[in-house]
């Protein structure tokens, strides 16, 4: 059985770096077979797709433009993990953050979901 | 951007009752969709993939059906457990969206 496990902080100051890992247990990161993505809820957003690292044969990377110029996903494979940084915070970026599996398996919809983070965006 | 519209966006029925919602995508997708299921304070949970297809694990009263523009999630026989919020998603093209989703409450 696939295990996400998310851990980062819950507050950002404006203006800093949201980092988040999210650690992979049952799968690989590297697996030919899966995509891992970062998807974010709001209230007012409600739920957005913000990115995804995935290993066919070498690393591949999507963003969505909202936040393509201070986003980077990057996979740990020496922790089996893949993590979230977006930069220049500001409380427009507070939602709970998810990390999430898309499975080959199932046409890439995201099949199993790690537990969630609140980050909220403040001084 | 692909844009998806639910409808309707609250909905309140009963126990047993037989409910079915729409999604509705602003082109063309052919049956690249997915359903969800939300709980309050827990992440989604995947009912359903590419239109039709049940997630392993998901009762066989969840079904979906639909392609194209046009889709709907139907519960045969709505049990307490499912009172919840459900969300379609497209992935057939990047980036994936979702929609704003269809709250079904106890009538």
């Amino acid at each position: 059985q696939v295990q996400l496990q998310q851990s980062g902080p819950g507050l950002v100051k404006p203006s800093q770096t949201l980092s988040l890992t999210c650690a992979i247990s049952g799968d690989s990161v590297s697996s030919n077979r899966a995509a891992w993505n970062w998807i974010r809820q709001s209230p007012s957003r409600g739920l957005e797709w913000l990115g995804r690292t995935y290993y066919r044969s070498k690393w591949f990377n999507d963003y969505t433009m909202s936040v393509k110029s201070r986003i980077s996903i990057n996979p740990d494979t020496s922790k089996n993990q893949f993590s979230l940084q977006l930069s220049s915070v500001t409380p427009e970026d507070t939602a709970v953050y998810y990390c999430a599996r898309g499975g080959v398996a199932a046409a890439g919809a995201l099949d199993f979901w790690g537990q969630g983070t609140l980050v909220t965006v403040s001084s | 951007d692909i844009q998806l519209t639910h409808s309707p966006s609250f909905l309140s029925a009963s126990v047993g009752d037989r409910v079915t919602m729409t999604c509705r995508a602003s082109q063309g997708i052919s049956s690249s969709l997915a359903w969800y299921q939300q709980k309050p304070g827990k992440a989604p949970k995947l009912l359903i993939y590419a239109a039709s297809t049940v997630q392993s694990g998901v009762p066989s009263r969840f079904s979906g059906s639909g392609s194209g523009t046009e889709f709907t999630l139907t519960i045969s026989s709505l049990q307490p457990e499912d009172f919840a919020t459900y969300y379609c998603q497209q992935l057939n093209s990047y980036p994936t969206t979702f929609g704003g989703g269809t709250k079904v409450e106890i009538k």
